[in-house]
């Protein structure tokens, strides 16, 4: 059965810092891994996908890499403003003929002016 | 374009009444999703479609609870009989045709509180 879990549930830092999320699952087949924010009663944004077949993705100050073999992906957030602060979901899909996606519980990031 | 939208965004209804939620898949989309977000279970999978079918049905919690997606559009999950831990978040999501590549983007979501 594929679980994932974030370290750490929560997290505060400085506007400007660099921060690293992480998130690990304990089946390396996956098909692939997407990262979502979530702001206080609102639905997901998706962030970013990576295929199982890809390393990292990138979009603007967010990067993503994904690391299958050990069951690891980490979400870095460069240069943290205010605006960042939010719950960041990672979610798999399984690499059986699945179409669901299975989420951690989620970190918690507050990023004080 | 316009995203994926969901209504009522809230809803409060006694115990033992029945519910239905709708969803409007972002236009184009032929694969949607149900999935219930609350407070002890995070976020889990409750229901796939492919057109109008439900070829993943595996998330449903109960007998109690069933979903119809009709014109390959909108679709209504359907809750009877609610009780008290059907309360949640439920949150609809759709992607772009039948590979497993495609984001899944969601909606804002129903929140059910059942009294």
């Amino acid at each position: 059965k594929q679980e994932v879990t974030q370290i750490p549930a929560a997290l505060s830092v400085p506007e400007g810092e660099n921060l690293v999320l992480n998130c690990s699952f304990t089946d390396s087949a996956i098909y692939n891994l997407q990262w979502f924010r979530q702001d206080p009663g609102k639905g997901l944004t998706s962030l970013l996908l990576i295929q199982s077949s890809q390393r990292e993705q990138t979009s603007g100050r967010l990067n993503a890499s994904l690391d299958k073999s050990s069951g690891r992906s980490t979400l870095y957030i460069a240069a943290s403003q205010p605006g960042d602060s939010a719950t960041y979901l990672c979610a798999v899909r399984r690499g059986d003929s699945s179409y669901k996606l299975i989420f951690g519980s989620g970190t918690r990031l507050l990023v004080r002016p | 374009g316009a995203g994926v939208s969901q209504s009522p965004s809230n809803k409060v209804t006694e115990k033992g009444k029945d519910v239905e939620l709708r969803c409007d898949p972002i236009s184009g989309h032929t694969a949607l999703y149900w999935y219930r977000q609350s407070l002890g279970q995070g976020l889990e999978f409750l229901i796939y479609f492919q057109g109008n079918s439900a070829p993943d049905k595996s998330g449903l919690p109960s007998d109690r609870f069933s979903a119809e997606r009709t014109g390959g559009s909108v679709s209504t999950l359907t809750i009877q009989r609610t009780q008290q831990e059907d309360s949640a978040v439920y949150l609809c999501a759709s992607s772009l045709g039948q590979s497993r590549s495609y984001e899944q983007y969601f909606g804002p979501g129903t929140r059910l509180t059942v009294t």
